[in-house]
């Protein structure tokens, strides 16, 4: 067990919807960062929160943002789902703000959009 | 901008068999190296990090990686391989404000 949780498990939705996928840091950690997973594109970064502030953006479409609220939960908005947007997303936290500092991550939420 | 490549998409070895994970990446100064492994419904995991200094990484699990700056490669060994490390295996370079993974490595073990 990392210490990372993520909300929902699973999630299944159709095109054109709008979800969000909820994060909890481990104790401690100020940075959360969002990965995708899919078949196609394997594991890429998304976005990266340091202490309430975006602190690093990667391969994040406009469709998707996130934040980061004071108790350092973070949650992941996707918008106008698409049916290529159907991967495992991941969360993950550190204690410092760069990205060499070990990385836990939580056990994922999969969406499913049809 | 950096990149990995893990040239293995799977491989299968035999339990008690040893191991070894190739990684090679692409980055302009020096590299932030890490192994992580996902196995079947669970999130990643670190096994080894290279960051400087010895270039011989000693990990969690058994796990060993050697960092080859002349060769661009961080491969992954063990010596004797268990069935619980049947997983997916996943090579990343760091920077300060991104992180690269290769497409994964999956193993497979056979008793």
């Amino acid at each position: 067990d990392s210490g990372v949780t993520q909300t929902p498990k699973h999630l299944i939705t159709a095109t054109g919807q709008r979800v969000t996928l909820r994060c909890s840091p481990r104790s401690g950690d100020l940075s959360v960062y969002w990965y995708q997973q899919s078949l196609d594109q394997g594991l890429q970064f998304l976005i990266q929160y340091y202490n309430g502030e975006e602190r690093a953006k990667g391969n994040i479409l406009e469709r998707f943002s996130a934040q980061q609220f004071p108790d350092l939960h973070s949650e992941l908005n996707l918008s106008s789902l698409e049916l290529g947007d159907s991967a495992l997303y991941f969360c993950a936290s550190s204690l410092g703000e760069v990205f060499y500092n070990e990385q836990f991550f939580g056990p994922g939420t999969r969406l499913t959009v049809l | 901008a950096q990149s990995v490549t893990q040239p293995d998409i799977h491989i299968t070895v035999s339990e008690g068999a040893s191991l070894e994970l190739r990684c090679n990446y692409s980055y302009g100064a020096t590299p932030y190296l890490f192994w992580y492994v996902q196995s079947p419904g669970q999130g990643l995991q670190l096994l080894l990090k290279y960051f400087s200094g010895d270039t011989l990484v000693q990990g969690i699990k058994g796990f060993e990686a050697e960092f080859k700056r002349s060769q661009s490669s961080f491969n992954l060994r063990k010596p004797s391989v268990h069935w619980s490390d049947a997983a997916e295996y996943f090579c990343a370079v760091g920077a300060m404000d991104d992180m690269r993974f290769g497409a994964g490595t999956r193993l497979t073990v056979k008793p």
